[in-house]
């Protein structure tokens, strides 16, 4: 159980599109995800906390309107990277937790590689 | 502020040999401790966790970590290494926020294990 998936798992796009990763909870509802970025050779940087039906909440130096995230159901997360660039390019990682858990109990995403051209 | 420390960027050792993978944390509070693995171009599998009782945590693939509060570290042991063991490991740490009493996860910098035939 607890299963995690990432869409797409490698995405190509050109300097200026926007694109959009999708994170789905499979077998169990996630009132809370999480979206991380990881830059190569580093550890994980938490860039917002997505709320089903609320606006998600965005660590420091992330630009909000540059990554939009939408939790519209229990079970999907978007994130839109959007007017893409060169240094956008990244490996993107999600989790859930559900509903009666805390971060503690956290269950993660595949990852998306994302390389902007 | 929480943080946690991997001394060790990188640890080869023989295949079969024993290893230990170190993970200190700073923190004036009660912790959690987690240890994650990632395979090569894949997401985030837990691997262990410490939330209470026993200062042994065992986890999954023979790995087994000891929480010490004194020394404030979480070291990662496996007793004899397989190729298949070759992967980035994590460690994080629980972190309480007062704002919303949500736990995040405060991440190490990664420890690359490198099994040598």
């Amino acid at each position: 159980g607890a299963v995690v998936s990432q869409h797409p798992s490698r995405v190509i796009c050109k300097s200026g599109t926007s694109v959009k990763i999708e994170c789905r909870s499979l077998d169990f509802q996630a009132t809370t995800m999480f979206w991380y970025r990881q830059f190569p050779k580093k550890s994980l940087m938490l860039m917002a906390t997505s709320n089903e039906g609320s606006k998600a909440t965005y660590e420091q130096g992330v630009e909000k309107d540059k990554f939009l995230i939408n939790h519209a159901s229990l079970t999907l997360s978007t994130l839109t990277v959007t007017s893409a660039h060169p240094e956008d390019s990244s490996f993107y990682i999600c989790s859930a937790i559900t509903p009666s858990g805390r971060a503690l109990e956290q269950y993660f995403g595949p990852g998306t590689r994302l390389t902007v051209t | 502020a929480q943080s946690v420390t991997q001394l060790d960027s990188q640890v080869p050792v023989f295949e079969e040999a024993p290893v230990e993978l170190r993970c200190n944390y700073s923190s004036s509070v009660s912790v959690y401790l987690f240890w994650y693995v990632q395979y090569p171009n894949q997401g985030l599998q837990l691997l262990l966790k410490y939330l209470s009782g026993s200062t042994l945590v065992k986890g999954i693939n023979g790995f087994e970590a000891e929480f010490n509060k004194s020394q404030t570290s979480f070291h990662l042991r496996k007793p004899s290494v397989h190729i298949s063991d070759t992967a980035e490991y994590f460690c994080a740490v629980s972190d309480q926020r007062a704002v919303d009493s949500n736990y995040q996860l405060i991440w190490g910098a990664g420890t690359k294990l490198i099994i040598k035939p």
